[in-house]
């Protein structure tokens, strides 16, 4: 089992330009989430998927759009990249949103270090 | 809003010490309460998930407790050894329908030989 993986590691982008942020989990998760991590704050969520075919905002999801393209994957998508989005982005499963452990427990994957200038 | 703070933002230790690691949270009506490790440049992994009816949890030489009242957990890591070194975050679902964690910043620790 891979767990969770991401693509790219690492990306460096100019302001306006735009690119798709993947995910994929091989865990038969129904729930899939976006984070991103700035230094001294904790995670934020951007946008989180409960299962297949729904998406719904998290706490800052302007300035991005998401797919569910299946059960496994999970894309994040800057349209017009930003300096302010410059961050560590994390996706993270879990069996489903509700319900007791470990229905809920989230498994992260290693992230995406994307610097925008 | 759900606010979670780690206090210190970093620790420094020596080999063998006992590590005690705290986490607050504002709103006491919590689901259940997960501690991470991230090391440099990788990601979170899960150590303990406490859910709210229960005090503790424990795992090797990692225990959590949890005080739902104070608001509060620590996590205990016994007799600390340098590969212990990373960040620790702590982080809280609010109802069992929540779709979110909220995170506490973490606590960078450093085990030294």
């Amino acid at each position: 089992n891979a767990g969770v993986t991401q693509t790219p590691k690492f990306q460096v982008l100019k302001t306006g330009q735009s690119m798709t942020l993947q995910c994929a989990q091989d865990m038969n998760h129904n729930s899939m989430y976006w984070y991103r991590q700035d230094p001294g704050m904790g995670l934020r969520l951007i946008y989180y998927s409960a299962s297949e075919g729904t998406t719904d905002k998290g706490e800052v999801p302007n300035g991005y759009n998401v797919s569910r393209l299946n059960k496994r994957e999970f894309s994040l998508r800057l349209e017009s990249a930003a300096p302010s989005q410059t961050s560590v982005y994390f996706c993270a499963s879990s069996p489903r949103t509700s319900g007791g452990a470990p229905y809920n427990e989230q498994f992260f994957g290693p992230g995406t270090r994307l610097t925008v200038l | 809003k759900q606010e979670v703070t780690q206090i210190p933002a970093a620790l420094s230790v020596p080999e063998g010490e006992n590590l005690v690691l705290n986490c607050s949270f504002t709103d006491s009506a919590i689901y259940n309460l997960q501690w991470f490790r991230q090391d440099p440049g990788k990601g979170l992994t899960s150590l303990l998930l406490i859910q709210s009816s229960q005090r503790e949890q424990t795992s090797g030489r990692l225990n959590a407790s949890l005080d739902k009242s104070s608001g509060r957990s620590t996590l205990y890591i016994a007799a600390s050894q340098p590969g212990d070194s990373a960040t620790y975050l702590c982080a809280v679902k609010g109802s069992s329908n929540d779709y979110k964690l909220s995170f506490g910043a973490g606590t960078t620790v450093t085990v030294r030989a």
